[in-house]
């Protein structure tokens, strides 16, 4: 069966400080895909990572992706409290090739 | 470009009752899925299309159905409700898949469904 496990699910940090969300995915797969969610709203597209090595950023966010150990970061620069939110990320699997696998999301909440 | 829409935003069934969402999209996109979201659960795929006239299951089709008689409509039924369907219902639409393109999926506002 196919996992895509994020951790921590939970996170508070402080302003200003930096960290770095983890997705574990057990099946190859040649993209992956992190997505941000505010509370009661949609999901929103905020990288996609095609290659092994591929590095995407996008102000205090810095995605990556390591194919060969399943693994991509999710690393916050100097968080700010805009940056509160539910993020996801999604495993393409090249198996199937039509569906997506989402991670259960880590829960950001930024303290001023 | 309204992108993807969900009729209706805000449902309230009593057990048993059914109810067809509508999902939308105008980008022109082949496939097409539906999804719940719980909390602690993520998002969970419950069936999904990849053509107009094709639908397939995903990991929690028990107690749904759905049709794409046109590209551009996925339709959601439920036939008779049942209170662990209370969830907020996520449509997605992406373009075929291909290597030169990002193909990420593009999501409608959601339908919070309770059934009593």
């Amino acid at each position: 069966e196919l996992k895509v496990e994020q951790n921590p699910l939970f996170l508070s940090m402080q302003e200003g400080k930096n960290y770095t969300i983890y997705c574990n995915y057990s099946t190859t797969s040649d993209r992956l895909y992190w997505y941000r969610q505010d509370p009661g709203k949609s999901l929103e597209s905020l990288f996609v990572l095609l290659s092994n090595g591929a590095v995407k950023q996008e102000g205090r966010l810095m995605a990556s992706l390591d194919t060969k150990a399943r693994l991509s970061t999710l690393h916050i620069t100097a968080a700010v409290h805009d940056l509160s939110a539910t993020y996801f990320c999604a495993v393409d699997a090249t198996v199937t090739g039509n569906q997506f696998y989402f991670g259960t999301g880590t829960s950001l909440t930024v303290i001023p | 470009n309204a992108g993807v829409t969900q009729t209706p935003k805000f449902r309230v069934l009593k057990t048993g009752q059914s109810m067809t969402l509508l999902c939308a999209q105008d980008m022109n996109h082949e496939y097409m899925y539906w999804y719940r979201q719980d909390p602690g659960m993520g998002l969970r795929l419950i069936h999904y299309s990849v053509g107009e006239g094709t639908t397939a299951k995903g990991e929690v089709p028990d107690g749904y159905n759905v049709s794409r008689l046109k590209k551009q409509n996925f339709l959601l039924g439920l036939e008779s409700a049942a209170p662990s369907q209370t969830s907020v219902y996520f449509c997605a639409s992406r373009r075929l898949r291909d290597y030169s393109s990002y193909n990420e999926q593009f999501f409608g506002p959601g339908t919070r469904l309770t059934v009593l």
